[in-house]
């Protein structure tokens, strides 16, 4: 079964350095993703993906984040200068089209430790 | 606003049913999810009902929504110690650009 694939599965960095996380996505699936959850609350929304822009992103995606599709199969999410409040659990998601239109098929997921 | 609503914490007896029920705010909801998070993983996707239906059954699963009230429910039958995990209700809006709102998750341990 096509699954979303999440690399890597924990990430140490040290604050204010720049992450790179990233996600390939189911392959025939046009829309993306990207979901975060900080330890014990709730899962929460960061952006969302389509034709190559940004369709929506949440208060959290500030300027200090970024998302790119550099080729037709991974999808990235960057964070320039990392502080201890991004430590959490990203979830990258994406989805088809059709009569599944709005399911969206999670990653694993990458644990991100700011130290 | 949008928001999703569930209780933290179910302990259930192995063999029995488990019930999880979450409230939601929206109205215009379209889709109504239940995402399960064991320990370490992702999100693995449950099931999933539309609006406009009362009732979905898969398995040992059983999905009540009543939309007036706007309470979403999971049933699961025969409980096993497989089925300890996190259990998230979420709801999305198709003119919303689809992204998932989730609630808190209910932890549910399965008693021997």
């Amino acid at each position: 079964e096509p699954e979303v694939t999440q690399t890597p599965s924990h990430q140490v960095t040290q604050m204010g350095q720049e992450v790179i996380l990233r996600c390939v996505p189911i392959s025939n699936h046009l829309y993306f993703y990207w979901y975060r959850q900080i330890l014990g609350q709730k899962v929460e929304f960061l952006v969302s993906f389509y034709n190559n822009e940004i369709s929506e992103k949440s208060e959290i995606f500030d300027d200090q984040f970024s998302v790119e599709r550099p080729d037709g199969s991974n999808f990235t999410l960057k964070i320039r200068s990392t502080k201890l409040e991004d430590s959490a659990m990203y979830f990258c998601a994406s989805r088809g089209g059709g009569l599944a239109k709005n399911i969206q098929y999670f990653g694993a997921g990458t644990r991100l430790s700011v130290l | 606003g949008e928001d999703v609503e569930q209780s933290l914490f179910l302990s259930v007896r192995e063999g029995d049913s488990s019930v999880i029920n979450c409230t939601y705010t929206d109205s215009s909801s379209t889709y109504l999810y239940w995402y399960k998070q064991e320990p370490g993983a992702g999100l693995q996707l449950l099931t999933y009902i539309f609006s406009n239906m009362d009732m979905k059954q898969d398995q040992r699963l059983t999905v009540l929504l009543n939309k007036k009230d706007k309470h979403l429910s999971l049933r699961i039958a025969d409980t096993q110690t497989g089925d300890s995990a996190i259990y998230f209700c979420a709801e999305s809006r198709r003119n919303r650009d689809d992204k998932i709102i989730f609630g808190k998750g209910t932890r549910l341990h399965i008693l021997p």
